[in-house]
């Protein structure tokens, strides 16, 4: 199974500020990669799929980069709406595997 | 517009059976990959089963002779018949569509808002 390891696992920001979150595979995915957000009691929302492709509806202060085995989940203006768990997740093979979420906290 | 509901989840004892059922809309669960996503209490996503166009599935080893995935390509209705329970399978459990691009499930687009299961005595 691959392994995806987030970090950090949770961070303290402000509106405004510029947040990176990081994801690593324990090997190449290529860019078999999607992020997630999820608020407290509700269903994990799509954000970026294929590494780097904004998904439909979502803000363009989000943004997706990497391939191979590293990731990295950029906001590029913290809004409060933005505050929530971001979950990485592979595509490559199965079991399909997420990471273990990264806590956005104001 | 893409919706699915989950429901049939509920309280049940170690060893005993449930099944899940997603009703769909908006697209039909022939074109698509269909799959169950867990999630524990205070717990990350967990991938459960697809189904794929034409009838395969595929499971996470934990579930592996214990669960399966169908649908009813008629109602446009997705399952997951659960036995022999035991108390880690306890959690949310999500239906999770996801375009038929490539080998495995792409990405998950639409995910409904859940059905919760507990496994204990």
């Amino acid at each position: 199974d691959i392994q995806m390891t987030q970090s950090p696992s949770s961070l303290s920001a402000s509106v405004g500020d510029r947040v990176t979150i990081t994801c690593r595979a324990s090997k190449n995915i290529m860019q078999h990669l999607n992020w997630y957000q999820q608020k407290p009691g509700k269903t994990p929302k799509l954000l970026i799929y294929g590494a780097s492709s904004l998904q439909s509806g979502v803000p363009s202060r989000f943004s997706g980069s990497g391939s191979g085995t590293d990731f990295t989940l950029t906001i590029s203006s913290l809004q409060s709406e933005d505050f929530a768990t971001y979950y990485c997740q592979e595509s490559l093979s199965i079991p399909l595997t997420f990471g273990g979420g990264t806590k956005v906290e104001i | 517009e893409v919706q699915v509901v989950e429901s049939g989840g509920g309280l049940i004892q170690p060893g005993g059976s449930l099944r899940l059922s997603c009703e769909t809309s908006g697209f039909s669960v022939s074109s698509d990959y269909l799959s169950w996503v867990r999630q524990a209490p205070g717990k990350g996503p967990e991938w459960v089963a697809v189904i794929y166009t034409g009838g395969r599935t595929d499971y996470v080893e934990s579930v592996k002779g214990r669960f399966t995935i169908s649908t009813d390509s008629s109602i446009n209705m997705l399952y997951l018949q659960m036995d022999s329970l035991r108390g880690d399978d306890t959690a949310m459990y999500f239906c999770a569509r996801a375009p038929a691009i490539g080998f495995t499930p792409y990405y998950f687009d639409f995910l409904g808002q859940g059905t919760l299961v507990t496994v204990s005595s």
